[in-house]
């Protein structure tokens, strides 16, 4: 239902950017955010940020200022984009279907992002 | 916020019941919390919703009725009975807390449940 894809590994100082295919339900469903969570080797869940299709957007303090998600309602996606990478945003990365303030209810297999040097 | 403590292992024969706990930080007597589910290799999925009077609306897909929650202080709780080989997963607490630009969601680090 929700497939994450992007490269499996990105250097050091450059752009993360990973993508969401939503099937079996359109993502322009008023009831839900889109989002992304992540998980550092040996660490605890870390949500990212949401969005839902009309624009509105959440994000999380810690990485606000680094992180831009995003939604294209023509292809069922949405995106995430994460600017210079340090070895600490190596994680495996998962979206998830949010309905925001209670719960992610539905989530993708993930897809394991490492940050070389 | 809140900050959400499980402790990192447990384990439990088959066929037995075993209870993990998800502690909430002081102050957070009425925060409703989230328990999921991740088996080995795979993405996450909801188990259940408890808040202080214990589940909230329905168990997630495929869960069975073997899982249950309990509530108790700042005790967020998730029960399994006659535990099967396939329970052998690790189990998250999560919360969402405030509103608009305010808004969190957090996890707890986690428990690693043992089919022995």
């Amino acid at each position: 239902r929700l497939q994450e894809s992007g490269p499996g590994l990105v250097k050091s100082s450059e752009t993360l950017s990973l993508t969401c295919s939503v099937s079996g339900g359109a993502i322009t469903s008023s009831s839900y955010y889109w989002g992304w969570i992540r998980q550092p080797p040996g660490k605890r869940l870390e949500w990212i940020a949401s969005i839902h299709f009309g624009g509105s957007t959440r994000y999380t303090s810690s990485l606000r200022s680094r992180v831009t998600i995003s939604v294209d309602t023509a292809k069922n996606q949405f995106s995430l984009r994460l600017t210079s990478v340090t070895a600490a945003d190596t994680a495996m990365y998962y979206c998830a279907r949010h309905l925001t303030g209670i719960r992610f209810d539905s989530w993708g297999p993930g897809t394991l992002v490492t940050v070389s040097s | 916020q809140p900050v959400l403590t499980q402790p990192p292992s447990a384990s439990a024969s088959l066929g037995a019941s075993v209870t993990l706990t998800c502690t909430l930080s002081s102050g957070y007597t009425d925060q409703k919390v989230n328990w999921y589910q991740q088996r080995p290799g795979k993405g996450p999925r909801f188990v259940m919703r408890v808040d202080t009077s214990g589940i909230v609306g329905g168990r997630g897909d495929g869960i069975p009725d073997r899982f249950s929650v309990l509530a108790s202080g700042l005790n967020r709780s998730l029960i399994i009975n006659n535990i099967q080989e396939d329970d052998e997963s690790d189990f998250y607490c999560g919360a969402e807390h405030g509103s608009g630009s305010n808004f969190v969601a957090l996890f707890g680090g986690g428990t690693k449940l043992t089919v022995l």
